[in-house]
């Protein structure tokens, strides 16, 4: 069936360092694939998409690449702040239009 | 526009009682979403609705539950009786068309304890 499985948390890093969060996926059908993070008492919103092979979503210094080869959309970030600190969900959806999300990779950035 | 949008924030109530969720999504959107979450068992699908109509409800957990969407700009999800075990974070999420695979936007959720 549809599964996202994501990095295991919590991930801890120190402001600047360079960030990698992992995610594979399982579906049936050509998904759209996308981060979704959630701060503090929010619910999740948008960080970045992307709809077909090769596609790169970048957004807030953020970037995914899409790859179809390899089931992966990994997120990465050069230099994280600490205002990252927040949960990071992969996901995915296909035209049947139900999202499926992975566990959720919490962050927490120390200065 | 101002997001989706849910009342009440904050619920607190004892077992045994009925409590209603409610949410206003996106204007023109016309899927809705509501997630439950918890530490336990992360964020969990309830229900959605495509048009007004209930596509799937597999995620429902048991016949206390229930969800309606009498209009494109309002649904409501109850559970009677409540139990403890229903503490949560629900969020409510709207999408513009599902033909296209779009992102949902999500409202800021209700932290319902039950006691």
């Amino acid at each position: 069936g549809n599964s996202v499985t994501q990095m295991e948390g919590p991930v801890t890093l120190s402001e600047e360092a360079f960030l990698t969060i992992n995610c594979t996926y399982t579906a049936t059908g050509y998904p759209s694939l996308f981060w979704y993070v959630q701060y503090p008492g929010e619910g999740l919103q948008l960080l970045l998409k992307a709809t077909k092979a090769d596609d790169k979503g970048s957004n807030k210094g953020f970037e995914a690449t899409y790859r179809k080869e390899t089931t992966s959309f990994h997120l990465e970030k050069g230099s994280v702040q600490v205002s990252d600190s927040a949960v990071y969900f992969c996901a995915f959806n296909t035209n049947a239009g139900k999202s499926t999300f992975g566990d959720g990779t919490t962050l927490t950035v120390k200065p | 526009d101002a997001g989706v949008i849910q009342s009440p924030r904050h619920e607190v109530t004892e077992m045994g009682q009925e409590v209603t969720l409610r949410c206003k999504p996106i204007s023109g959107h016309n899927s809705l979403f509501w997630y439950r979450q918890t530490m336990m068992r992360g964020l969990e699908l309830l229900i959605y609705f495509n048009n007004n109509v209930p596509i799937d409800d597999s995620g429902m957990p048991e016949d206390r539950f229930s969800a309606k969407m009498p209009n494109a700009s309002f649904s409501t999800l109850k559970i009677q009786p409540s139990e403890p075990r229903d503490s949560a974070v629900y969020f409510c999420a709207s999408s513009l068309g599902w033909e296209f695979s779009p992102e949902a936007f999500f409202g800021q959720g209700t932290r319902l304890t039950v006691v």
